[in-house]
């Protein structure tokens, strides 16, 4: 069955300093992944999708993330965080057909 | 381009009342679908469709109901309230195939 790992519950981080969100996935065939972030009180909304084109996924707002096969891995990153980065973060791993499947979030803290 | 539009924003209901929390999408998109989300759990998928009068069950469907009369609506209906689904409510939409979902701004529902 198809899963996700977000290794960190939390993760802190001081503005203008990289961030480092880490996912690894479990599937049995080749997955199509996503990053998505939610704001407080807010919807969900996409950050990036691979789908199986080039490993390097560039997305909204300044952030990447790389699709590592061999580690299995999907991190999320960006060059220097910004205040308004704080928020909720998910990724999410296609399990099947038009079901996907959420990790339980990693929290990003921005101070000042 | 009001995209996936979720009523109410609120509710407060007591035990054993039921209520349908409404779900309406403008973008054309055959698969619907409903998530709840609960902290440290991340999106938990309660029921989804692939097509007008086609429902599946996901992870949680027990104490929820869903139809699929138009390819625009997923209401779905809490048949007998309990404190067990106070929760924030997720609709979201998506073209068929790698594309990523699209989420409505969510219902907190409260169960007394």
């Amino acid at each position: 069955a198809q899963s996700v790992t977000q290794l960190d519950s939390h993760v802190s981080v001081s503005e203008g300093t990289p961030v480092l969100l880490r996912c690894n996935y479990s599937s049995s065939y080749s997955p199509s992944l996503f990053w998505y972030v939610q704001h407080p009180n807010k919807g969900l909304q996409l950050l990036l999708k691979y789908t199986s084109a080039a490993t390097l996924v560039k997305g909204i707002n300044g952030f990447e993330a790389e699709f590592k096969k061999s580690e299995t891995s999907f991190h999320l990153t960006k060059p220097s965080a910004h205040m308004s980065d704080a928020a909720e973060y998910f990724c999410v791993v296609m399990a099947g057909f038009q079901k996907l499947v959420f990790g339980t979030g990693t929290r990003l803290l921005v101070s000042p | 381009n009001a995209g996936v539009t979720q009523t109410p924003k609120f509710q407060v209901l007591k035990t054993g009342q039921s209520m349908t929390l409404q779900c309406a999408q403008d973008m054309n998109h055959e698969y619907m679908s409903w998530y709840r989300q609960d902290p440290g759990m991340g999106l938990r998928l309660i029921h989804y469709s692939v097509g007008a009068g086609i429902t599946d069950q996901g992870e949680v469907p027990n104490g929820y109901n869903v139809s699929r009369s138009t390819t625009e609506d997923f209401p779905l209906r809490l048949l007998s309230a309990a404190p067990s689904q106070t929760s924030v409510y997720f609709c979201a939409s998506k073209n068929t195939g790698n594309s990523p979902l699209h989420f409505g701004n969510g219902t907190r529902l409260t169960v007394t």
